[in-house]
């Protein structure tokens, strides 16, 4: 069964300072990996994606993603944080493998950036 | 930039009622789901929909929920009999190969 682990409920970080979030999966086959990110009283904004290839993946608001296929980890970074991007970050998985259209997402990991 | 809608924003009803929540998802993608998010959880799978039938559902989307898309842009959430527990943020999405999803209806069962 697919599952999604975000060991982290929250985040602090200072702005200009680099931030990650750590997100580990698990499915029988390859992964379809996604960050989502969602600010309050809003929908879930896609962020990026890694299906295959390089992988280091880059997304939008000057985001990253790093695929590690033996630590079954994606987890989302950016160089240097902004108070703008403090929100709730899923990390979410398809199994391509299955062929199934469900997408499983972590519990969330709240974000917090300090001026 | 296309997007998903969805109406209402905020929906509030009594136990027992029918609710059809609506969505308009982006007009060139062919696959379409419904979400859902129970306050301060995460957010789980309820059901996708492709080629005019149901792909795929969860254990949550039980008799009582049923999705249908009645013309070329809507695709409805209905749930016959609300429940308090039914209380939650419902997400459409759309998708070719990426989930983009609406800005969610909160539905608020008394």
């Amino acid at each position: 069964a697919q599952s999604v682990a975000q060991p982290e409920d929250q985040v602090n970080v200072a702005e200009g300072n680099p931030l990650t979030v750590k997100c580990t999966y698990s499915v029988s086959g390859n992964p379809y990996l996604f960050w989502y990110v969602q600010y309050p009283n809003r929908g879930l904004q896609f962020l990026l994606k890694y299906i295959t290839g390089d992988n280091l993946v880059k997304g939008s608001y000057g985001f990253e993603a790093e695929f590690n296929k033996s630590q079954t980890s994606f987890h989302l970074k950016k160089p240097s944080a902004l108070v703008s991007d403090s929100a709730l970050y899923f990390c979410a998985v398809r199994d391509l493998n299955t062929g199934g259209f469900k997408t499983i997402f972590g519990a969330g990991t709240r974000l917090f950036v300090k001026a | 930039e296309p997007e998903v809608t969805q109406t209402p924003s905020h929906q509030v009803t009594q136990m027992g009622q029918e609710v059809i929540l609506r969505c308009v998802p982006i007009s060139n993608h062919l696959y379409f789901y419904w979400y859902r998010q129970i306050l301060g959880q995460k957010v789980e799978f309820l059901v996708s929909f492709y080629n005019n039938e149901i792909s795929e559902k969860s254990e949550i989307f039980d008799d009582q929920f049923s999705v249908e898309r009645p013309d070329g842009s809507n695709f409805t959430l209905k749930i016959r009999s609300t429940k308090l527990e039914d209380s939650a943020m419902y997400f459409c999405a759309s998708s070719e190969r990426v989930q983009y999803f609406g800005p969610g209806t909160r539905l608020t069962v008394t």
